[in-house]
């Protein structure tokens, strides 16, 4: 049950656009498409910003996507807004259990 | 609104126990698988456990397996998550989630255990 693998780190400047990538194995990112994405700032509970892979719940932003290549995930930010500045997590149904990815935090320059 | 309250948090000794609870509302509980999701401080998100819509079906992280246990009472609208023989490493904020399609949508605002004596 290892954490799917993300950069510790990203960073970009206002209305650019940056991408998370989220590697798992074909046991989990690769063998399902119930992969999502969640936001989450300081002290606050996570939020779903993308669910099975490439969906977005009603009320996010369309300039969050998702999309998935073998046993990697990707989130896609495009023209980044300071609100966006947050910790994200890749997460992944993975068998009998659910895998999170080590989190990435997202600078806003 | 579904909305997700846990409670039941708060220091405990290195071997000790809690009951953690999360109550329910704005959705028909019983039709939902449910999670716990903690967080250590400064730490990233780890899944803990889930729970079948009937509570027929529970799994673990291997981390906690033989210790902790998830239930529910579908009466009362309530999730729990029993922990025992705490570790300084089970200190985290506890997240109790709603499963929908496979993933997780909707997330508590958390409890903090901390394990110190």
């Amino acid at each position: 049950q290892s954490a799917l693998t993300q950069p510790a780190s990203v960073s970009g400047s206002p209305g650019q656009s940056i991408t998370i990538s989220c590697t798992g194995t074909s046991s989990d990112v690769g063998g399902y498409n119930y992969v999502s994405w969640y936001q989450q700032h300081p002290d606050k509970a996570p939020k779903l910003m993308i669910y099975d892979v490439s969906k977005r719940p009603s009320g996010v932003s369309n300039r969050f996507s998702g999309s998935k290549s073998g046993n990697t995930a990707s989130l896609t930010i495009s023209g980044l807004q300071a609100e966006d500045e947050a910790d994200y997590y890749c997460c992944s149904h993975a068998g009998s259990g659910t895998l999170f990815g080590g989190g990435t935090k997202l600078t806003v320059l | 609104e579904v909305q997700l309250v846990e409670s039941g948090g708060g220091l405990v000794q290195p071997g000790g126990s809690l009951r953690l609870s999360c109550a329910a509302s704005g959705f028909t509980f019983s039709g939902y698988w449910m999670h716990w999701v903690r967080q250590a401080p400064g730490k990233g998100l780890v899944w803990v456990s889930k729970i079948h819509p009937d509570g027929s079906i529970t799994t673990y992280a291997d981390s906690v397996k033989g210790r902790f246990t998830i239930s529910r009472d579908n009466a009362k609208n309530t999730l729990y998550l029993q922990v025992n023989s705490l570790r300084a490493e089970d200190t985290a904020v506890y997240y109790c989630a709603r499963n929908w399609n496979g993933q997780i949508d909707y997330w508590g605002q958390g409890s903090l255990v901390t394990v110190s004596s």
